[in-house]
């Protein structure tokens, strides 16, 4: 079975663009989270999905958009992009939301650069 | 006071040495704590999952929760060189939609 699977790998913006990232979770899992990792920090939770809602939002701007789409798939939208947005974004998927169950697979992510 | 704490390191053992790497935390609502490797540029690998106080053993990894405490441990026995990575330690709380909160990480380097 795959794993969580993220595209692109590697993307270099400039300040004042926007950048949307894509993830695509376990095959039966139906939670999607995104995080970002600044280097030398472990990873900061973003949003959390689940059927297509939003479940959780951590402390970031409103400049931080995402969805799931019927298929679980998930997209992360970043406008007016800063130099401070420079991060590794990390994708997770659970089977559950809570309980148990609920552990969370993480994709290889997706680095980004804004210059 | 930050949430998790975790000691960056770095850590550097040699082969077959005993490991071990801590969290501190301060929320006494978490119950689920886990242990990820992150390998360089790679995403986190989820190695040890624990939920609420005790131990649990995976072959050569040993995760401890002391919740009176609010410490978190994890061992590795006899190290190898392929257990140089970075060690993030995440925890959350019984609610839905809560989010994993990490530590730092430590970053283990084993030499052969």
């Amino acid at each position: 079975d795959a794993g969580v699977t993220q595209s692109p790998t590697h993307l270099i913006k400039t300040r004042g663009q926007h950048v949307t990232l894509r993830c695509s979770p376990i095959s039966g899992h139906k939670s999607v989270s995104w995080y970002q990792q600044v280097l030398g920090q472990g990873p900061q939770f973003i949003f959390q999905y689940y059927e297509k809602e939003e479940r959780g939002r951590g402390n970031f701007p409103d400049r931080f958009s995402a969805r799931q789409f019927p298929n679980y798939s998930s997209e992360l939208n970043v406008n007016a992009l800063l130099l401070g947005d420079s991060a590794l974004y990390l994708c997770a998927s659970s089977f559950v939301l809570a309980g148990a169950v609920d552990t969370q697979y993480f994709g290889p992510g997706t680095r980004l650069t804004v210059l | 006071q930050k949430e998790v704490e975790q000691d960056p390191g770095p850590l550097s053992v040699p082969e077959g040495a005993i490991v071990s790497l801590n969290c501190t935390y301060s929320n006494s609502a978490f119950q689920y704590f886990m242990w990820y490797r992150q390998y360089s540029r790679k995403g986190p690998e989820l190695l040890m999952y624990t939920y609420s106080s005790g131990n649990k053993e995976d072959g050569r990894f040993t995760a401890q929760v002391d919740k009176s405490s609010k410490y978190i441990s994890l061992f590795i026995r006899d190290s190898q060189p392929s257990d140089s990575a970075t060690y993030l330690c995440a925890m959350r709380g019984n609610q839905a939609g809560t989010a994993l909160i990490f530590g730092k990480g430590t970053t283990l380097s084993v030499s052969s």
